[in-house]
């Protein structure tokens, strides 16, 4: 089955540690997302990546950084600058160059930072 | 960043009665999307709409795109129990080949029998 992983489901973390979440994708997609969501929010954009080794900020950049070495695998660090970690983080892919087909998601990763 | 407003934040209904919601920007966008999402787990493409004044059904969802190109609407008929969760909106903007999404700040929806 195609689709998108993220793992692990549920991270914790002491205050002042970096932390990488995974996500994975055999969709064959060439653009993927990271968001973060909070209570009573919608979802904000933190980083994307239209093609291997390029990435653009997002609304919300600061205290994370991404990755693109393989077309596959996208995955985030949470710097121990990012002010308020707390959060669930999704992923998502989205064909390049089709616009309209819309982004899919992972199931997302809960953090919590202690 | 821009988040889109949805309306209403939250409903609660009767199984069986009729749903509408809507979301409003004050920009415009190329396309139109509806997502659900269930508690803890990732959003759901749910319909896409591509041209003003666009109306598109998905079983019993239907959703517009609105003619100014600035607002969509969702209604879900004859609503059941697993129609729970939180609808989001999303305006899409292509920038090069990347789809960029603005969401809204999503309507949570609770039925009950």
């Amino acid at each position: 089955d195609g689709g998108i992983t993220q793992s692990p489901k549920y991270l914790f973390r002491k205050e002042g540690q970096n932390v990488t979440l995974s996500c994975e994708q055999n969709l064959n997609h060439d653009a993927m997302y990271w968001y973060r969501q909070d209570p009573g929010q919608g979802l904000r954009l933190i980083y994307y990546s239209q093609i291997v080794n390029d990435f653009q900020k997002g609304d919300i950049a600061e205290g994370y950084s991404v990755s693109r070495e393989k077309k596959e695998s996208f995955p985030l660090t949470v710097t121990s600058a990012q002010k308020n970690p707390t959060a669930f983080y999704l992923c998502a892919s989205s064909v390049s160059g089709r616009p309209g087909n819309g982004q899919f998601f992972g199931p997302g990763t809960r953090l919590t930072v202690l | 960043g821009q988040q889109l407003n949805q309306s209403p934040q939250s409903m609660f209904i009767q199984e069986g009665e009729d749903v509408s919601m809507n979301c409003t920007s004050s920009s415009i966008f190329n396309t139109w999307l509806w997502y659900k999402q269930d508690p803890g787990e990732g959003p759901v493409l749910l319909i896409a709409l591509y041209k003003a004044g666009e109306l598109t059904s998905n079983g019993r969802l239907t959703a517009q795109f609105g003619i100014t190109r600035k607002d969509s609407f969702l209604n879900i008929s004859a609503s059941i129990p697993s129609d729970v969760g939180i609808y989001f909106c999303a305006g899409q903007l292509v920038s090069g080949t990347a789809s960029k999404l603005t969401f809204g700040t999503g309507t949570r929806l609770q039925v009950t029998l």
